[in-house]
């Protein structure tokens, strides 16, 4: 079945530092892709999505791109914040509309 | 405010007993959606509805049920046959137009 593979955390950074956090998709259709942000003790909020390939998501600093060719959905930010701090979940389409498929998590915690 | 409520935050419930979670939206979303969160492991969908009286097992169904009576209302049920219930349970609703699912601020479920 479809799944999710994200890079195990935690990852720990400095303030300004560059973030990347890998994620890669198995899927037998043509999923979208999302990130999604956890902060402690609250739901999910989405950071971003690509409904195709090629398309780049875009929100707060973060970016990733949908890469059919290698089936990867990586996270990126140029300086990361304190308020970063969070756990980011990548996520893909499945069951033909919104249930979506998680990946483990990622928790990223920034230091100043 | 449009959202998603989940209710209570916390849970406390005794070995044996059944316990129901409530989740009500009113973003006018027809898809509904239960995970369960457990630290390392992710998101993982218990239940899933895509429209009123009308709903379909997950990938960890057993031990759990639910309904749909009303589009803006999908309580969960947590059984005494569920072995492990202590998680921290999330509620989403799914809009079809932008693929984006929006979560409750979730229930913190705890055994005793």
């Amino acid at each position: 079945g479809d799944s999710v593979t994200q890079m195990e955390g935690p990852v720990t950074l400095s303030e300004e530092a560059f973030l990347t956090i890998n994620c890669t998709y198995t899927a037998t259709g043509y999923p979208s892709l999302f990130w999604y942000v956890q902060y402690p003790g609250e739901g999910l909020q989405l950071l971003l999505k690509a409904t195709k390939a090629d398309d780049k998501g875009s929100n707060k600093g973060f970016e990733a791109t949908y890469r059919k060719e290698t089936t990867s959905f990586h996270l990126e930010k140029g300086s990361v914040q304190v308020s970063d701090s969070a756990v980011y979940f990548c996520a893909l389409s499945d069951l033909g509309g919104t249930a979506l498929i998680f990946g483990k998590g990622t928790t990223l915690s920034v230091s100043s | 405010d449009g959202g998603i409520t989940q209710s209570p935050k916390y849970l406390f419930r005794k070995e044996g007993q059944n316990v129901t979670l409530s989740c009500e939206q009113n973003l006018n979303h027809d898809a509904m959606y239960w995970y369960r969160q457990d630290p390392g492991q992710g998101l993982r969908l218990i239940y899933y509805s895509q429209i009123v009286n009308d709903f379909q097992k997950g990938d960890i169904a057993e031990g759990y049920s639910v309904s749909r009576e009303k589009k803006e209302s999908f309580p969960l049920t947590v059984t005494s046959a569920q072995k492990n219930p202590t998680a921290f349970y999330l509620c989403a609703s799914g809009d079809w137009d932008s693929l984006e699912a929006f979560f409750g601020q979730g229930t913190r479920l705890t055994v005793v």
